[in-house]
């Protein structure tokens, strides 16, 4: 069955500290992504990768950070340079090319406590 | 002026009634354009992908794109409630360049 998946579906952050979000897929594609999803404010690109060990800056990559080690990972590291990142995170794939279609995760939702 | 516009609703409309979602944008060289589908608390889902001018129909949905007028829809024949959901479109240009969303339409659908 394939598909995306993001763990975990709640995460709760203290104040100083890093937090990684986790994001797979077994759809063998090239391209993966993160974005960030405030109410009202649709999604926000993060970072993006369109091939194992290289990322590029979305939007609004200040506090946050990527890796991209394995073709199937693309792990979200937010970090405590990041002062609002009370949001619904989402990771999305496609095969290659931007304007190809994305497919996306069921989303984690972090939370400041 | 912003890329990609869309109006947020939140747009309320009874069971059975067409439905219609527009966004429009103002760079020229865009030429994909998708609409997804994303329920409260949940991942957009792709719905229509097209490519330039024209329309494309599935089922009780119809994207349509006028590329003259820089501007794009979604039509919902037959509403249900369980189309209740917020819509985005996404854009894309040829080039190697990220999708733009708009913020997204949130349509109910009253039984």
């Amino acid at each position: 069955d394939g598909g995306i998946t993001q763990s975990p579906k709640y995460l709760f952050r203290k104040e100083g500290q890093n937090v990684t979000l986790s994001c797979e897929q077994n759809l063998n594609h090239d391209a993966m992504y993160w974005y960030r999803q405030d109410p009202g404010q649709g999604l926000r690109l993060i970072y993006y990768s369109q091939i194992v060990n290289d990322f590029q800056k979305g939007d609004i990559a200040e506090g946050y950070s990527v890796s991209r080690e394995k073709k199937e990972s693309f792990p979200l590291t937010v970090t405590s340079a990041q002062k609002n990142p009370t949001a619904f995170y989402l990771c999305a794939s496609s095969r290659g090319q931007m304007q190809e279609t994305q497919y996306f995760g069921p989303g984690t939702r972090l939370l400041v406590l | 002026q912003k890329e990609v516009e869309q109006d947020p609703g939140p747009l309320s409309v009874p069971e059975g009634a067409i439905v219609s979602l527009n966004c429009t944008y103002s760079n020229s060289a865009f030429q994909y354009f998708m609409w997804y589908r994303q329920y409260s608390r949940k991942g957009p889902e792709l719905l229509m992908y097209t490519y330039s001018s024209g329309n494309k129909e599935d089922g009780r949905f119809t994207a349509q794109v006028d590329k003259s007028s820089k501007y794009i829809s979604l039509f919902i024949r037959d509403s249900q409630p369980s189309d209740s959901a917020t819509y985005l479109c996404a854009l894309s240009t040829s080039g190697n360049t990220p999708l733009v969303f708009g913020k997204g339409t949130r349509l109910s659908v009253i039984a």
